[in-house]
């Protein structure tokens, strides 16, 4: 079936530092969300894209859908950017999130 | 931000009952959605609705699940009879109309275990 690959599983960074998450997509997508889960559980929404960049702050993602991915970049990386990220993508003609595995980002001094 | 609100946050039930989960969506949304995660696997879909009616459903979306808003009030998710392989976390999500409607909220989830 349509999948969501996201890497890495686990990403270490020192404060100030950067670094990106990636996405790919076994089919082609319409629109992809960007999402981080925070200490409640809750996923708080960052991106949602159907095509090229958003920035906001520190982060910003790309959707290619043609090439089937999408990224997040984090730069300048803070404590409270620690948390599991997660893309969420949407295929052609329907409305169902497909996630995929998630990213641990740990952020140290 | 626009918030998504979920009763229980938990509960316990014996296999074999009824159980509903109950999901108070941000106001002027019309498209709701359940997704259930298992322990330590990946966030998977239910089922959307919009409009009084199902509108997707993914095979995990059971014969024994049933989904409805009741003139606006609570979105609900029932499982009759429930299973042990139900116990998982369930969360709601809505969505707004429009363009921007494919941007989902989600509530902080339902954690159901059947014993």
């Amino acid at each position: 079936g349509d999948q969501v690959e996201q890497s890495p599983s686990a990403l270490s960074l020192h404060e100030g530092t950067g670094s990106a998450l990636r996405c790919n997509f076994t089919t082609t997508m319409r629109a992809v969300q960007w999402f981080r889960k925070n200490s409640r559980g809750s996923l708080i929404n960052l991106f949602y894209l159907a095509s090229g960049t958003k920035e906001n702050g520190r982060l910003k993602s790309a959707f290619d859908s043609k090439e089937r991915y999408s990224t997040l970049h984090i730069r300048d990386a803070q404590l409270e950017d620690s948390g599991t990220y997660f893309c969420a993508a949407g295929r052609q003609g329907g409305r169902a999130l497909i996630f995929g595995t998630g990213t641990t980002v740990s952020v140290s001094p | 931000g626009p918030k998504v609100l979920q009763i229980p946050s938990h509960q316990i039930i014996d296999m074999g009952q009824m159980v509903t989960l109950n999901c108070d969506p941000v106001s002027n949304h019309l498209y709701f959605y359940w997704y259930k995660q298992i322990l330590g696997q990946q966030m998977e879909f239910l089922v959307n609705f919009y409009n009084g009616k199902v509108m997707e459903k993914s095979k995990l979306f059971k014969d024994q699940f049933s989904v409805e808003r009741p003139d606006g009030s609570y979105f609900t998710l029932k499982i009759q009879p429930t299973a042990l392989e139900d116990s998982a976390v369930y969360f709601c999500a809505s969505s707004p109309p429009g363009q921007s409607g494919n941007t989902l909220y989600f509530g902080e989830g339902s954690r159901l275990i059947v014993v």
